[in-house]
């Protein structure tokens, strides 16, 4: 199993710019999340999924969309980069039954200049 | 308003020794409670966990205590290995989240052999 992947690990965008972060599991888990993380700082949510199809707001969603069109993948898209959005993004999925012990992809390393 | 707190940035141990990590909440909602250990360029990884019903919670060498009245919870390592350097971050949650973790600042611990 390669557990959580994301693609693509580090990035350059200039302000202004789109893209889009994939996170993918193949353990077959219902729940996932996009986390931030920014220097010094702990993970803050940004948007989840209870399940394919779904989505909600985390703690810091503004600037973001997701999308949860099948099961494995959960979608993260920056319609309009910031240099506030320089930040690593990590991705997590979980078990209903066990939604607080998640397990993290690697990590996405993007900077917005 | 930082919900979880964790206020040593970092913390240097001599291997063998104990390794004692603090953690404070706010939130007197929360039920659910984490550790997580990261390791640089890698993702977080689930560590220990405790419930608010519980006070302590053993897992081989790491145990994490809970004091629900001064909402205060720690993890203790002992005995300490140089692979347990890494930085750790205290989470936190209650029932009906869907798995939201709000996370603390994390400490950087180093085990010196």
């Amino acid at each position: 199993n390669a557990g959580v992947t994301q693609t693509p690990k580090f990035r350059v965008l200039k302000t202004g710019q789109s893209m889009t972060l994939l996170c993918a599991q193949d353990m077959n888990h219902e729940y996932m999340y996009w986390y931030r993380q920014d220097p010094g700082m702990g993970l803050r949510l940004i948007h989840y999924s209870v399940g394919e199809g779904t989505t909600a707001k985390g703690e810091v969603p503004d600037g973001y969309n997701v999308s949860r069109l099948k099961k494995q993948n959960f979608l993260l898209g920056l319609e309009s980069a910031a240099p506030s959005q320089t930040s690593v993004y990590f991705c997590a999925s979980s078990y209903p039954g066990q939604i607080y012990e998640q397990y993290f992809g690697p990590g996405t390393r993007l900077t917005v200049t | 308003d930082q919900q979880v707190k964790q206020n040593s940035p970092s913390l240097s141990v001599q291997e063998g020794r104990i390794s004692i990590l603090n953690c404070d909440y706010t939130n007197s909602m929360f039920d659910y409670f984490l550790w997580y250990k990261k390791y640089p360029a890698e993702g977080p990884t689930f560590l220990i966990s405790i419930s608010s019903i519980k006070d302590k919670n053993e897992d081989g060498r790491f145990t994490v205590f809970l004091n629900k009245s001064a909402k205060h919870l720690s993890l203790h390592i002992v005995p300490s290995q140089p692979g347990d350097s890494a930085v750790y971050f205290c989470a936190a949650s209650d029932t009906g989240s869907q798995g939201n973790l709000i996370f603390g600042k994390g400490t950087k611990l180093s085990v010196k052999p």
